[in-house]
């Protein structure tokens, strides 16, 4: 059982568009944290969240916390094709020490 | 800040031989984590450090696996007696001393078992 279930899995878009991916979990986290990785790179840390309904944005990302800290969207505005990459979001569980437990990623491409 | 660094960036070797990796996570930072990733799959927890003391391990971490941080600096991660499902990105973490730290990431060791 994945703890925390990202969606899409996959996204192909033209550059321009907004997309949204969602991070969602039925356990609360004390924390969450959205990164970028690209191939045979280590994952890069975009934002970290602690506050339910927290959202803080990063030039054409925007990203929130749920009310309830079990769940997190990430929103971009006009993609262009330097966000391609994978994204993954991951939670410190509340209690659960100091380890993330990551999302499943989202694949993003954003084509010319 | 120089980041984590982690060495070598690429390793391929024989089944059943033993493999190290080294992680110098960022200087100031006195947790250190080890993930495991494979193609396709978010990186999964394997063991933290805070200072030279490990804290937790991971059910993936078996008996063959042996993480060490003796000056609370750097770590090594030693596989012995690899096998075929070894192979994976083996990624490095540090973040500070503190609730909700973020973690940063080194941009991992590739290890392919042949």
């Amino acid at each position: 059982t994945q703890l925390l279930e990202q969606s899409p899995q996959f996204l192909s878009i033209q550059e321009g568009e907004n997309l949204t991916v969602y991070c969602n979990s039925s356990s609360v986290f004390s924390s969450l944290q959205w990164y970028r990785q690209e191939p045979g790179e280590g994952p890069v840390l975009l934002v970290t969240v602690v506050t339910g309904g927290e959202v803080k944005k990063l030039k054409r990302l925007t990203f929130q916390f749920g009310d309830a800290r079990k769940d997190s969207s990430l929103h971009i505005t006009a993609a262009q094709p330097g966000d391609t990459g994978l994204y993954l979001c991951a939670g410190g569980l509340t209690g659960g020490g100091n380890k993330l437990t990551f999302g499943t990623g989202t694949q993003l491409k954003v084509e010319l | 800040d120089t980041g984590v660094s982690q060495d070598p960036r690429h390793k391929i070797t024989k089944r059943g031989q033993n493999v190290t990796f080294r992680c110098d996570p960022i200087s100031e930072h006195n947790r250190l984590y080890w993930y495991r990733q494979t193609l396709g799959q978010g990186p999964e927890f394997l063991t933290y450090f805070q200072n030279e003391a490990q804290l937790e391990k991971s059910r993936l971490l078996s008996d063959r696996f042996s993480a060490e941080r003796p000056k609370g600096s750097f770590s090594t991660l030693e596989i012995q007696r690899t096998e075929q499902g070894d192979s994976a990105m083996y990624l490095c973490a540090s973040s500070l001393d503190y609730r909700n730290q973020p973690q940063h990431f080194g941009d991992g060791t590739r290890l392919s078992i042949l």
